[in-house]
């Protein structure tokens, strides 16, 4: 039931920043659009949210479109570490986890 | 100091046993979650509970039943297993259950193998 659309995998280098996109066109006015992550085997990370601003935090930064259809969330430095699924999510008030993006960082 | 925490980390059982897992959060949110991933990777919310109370239940076999004993645990305890139900539970805890402050802080994961 994910009302997100995210590509399946991207690769990265080390050091470069990661671009990763997610479509949402139906968003509704109240849906805040909420970033985790999956690194293997352990639980989901929060990265980063938001309403209509642009949100940066230690982790991320969060670019959303002027008409919130679409939304990009940013590793400015990306690390080997930073190899997880990516799942982009609106949330009023549960999550709907998708099958996310799976971004390898290489070296 | 561990914020969110499940027991145990790994289950192993026959069809047809009974039982539970353990979830405790130290963070003073209001709001828990227990969720499902298969073994396709996806994640499924199954139920949340704020202040002890249940307010989502989604479609999930009338076998497994959460407790919240107190705002700060959430226990899912599972009837009758069935190999189906061998799968990774995650649970999770949020400051409230909606709106601006509901990011989710999930524990390790228990993974229950069903024989």
């Amino acid at each position: 039931d994910a009302k997100t659309t995210q590509p399946p995998s991207m690769d990265c280098a080390e050091g470069r920043a990661a671009n990763l996109p997610c479509n949402h066109s139906t968003i509704s006015g109240n849906e805040y659009v909420y970033w985790y992550r999956q690194i293997h085997s352990q639980g989901p990370q929060y990265i980063i949210h938001g309403l209509k601003n642009n949100e940066t935090n230690e982790m991320a930064s969060l670019i959303i479109t002027e008409d919130r259809k679409s939304s990009t969330l940013i590793l400015p430095h990306a690390t080997l570490r930073d190899t997880a699924v990516y799942y982009c999510i609106l949330n009023d008030y549960k999550l709907s986890f998708g099958a996310g993006t799976t971004v390898t960082v290489r070296a | 100091d561990t914020a969110v925490s499940q027991t145990p980390k790994y289950l192993v059982t026959q069809m047809g046993n009974d039982k539970s897992i353990k979830c405790e959060q130290n963070l003073g949110h209001d709001t828990m979650y227990w969720y499902k991933q298969d073994s396709k990777k996806f994640l499924k919310i199954m139920f949340s509970y704020n202040n002890k109370e249940l307010i989502i239940n989604e479609t999930v076999p009338n076998r497994f039943s959460p407790k919240s004993p107190d705002k700060a645990h959430l226990n899912l305890h599972i009837n009758s297993l069935e190999l189906g139900d061998s799968a990774v539970y995650f649970c999770a805890s949020s400051l409230r259950s909606g709106g601006a402050r509901n990011e989710q802080f999930f524990g390790p994961g228990t993974r229950l193998t069903v024989l």
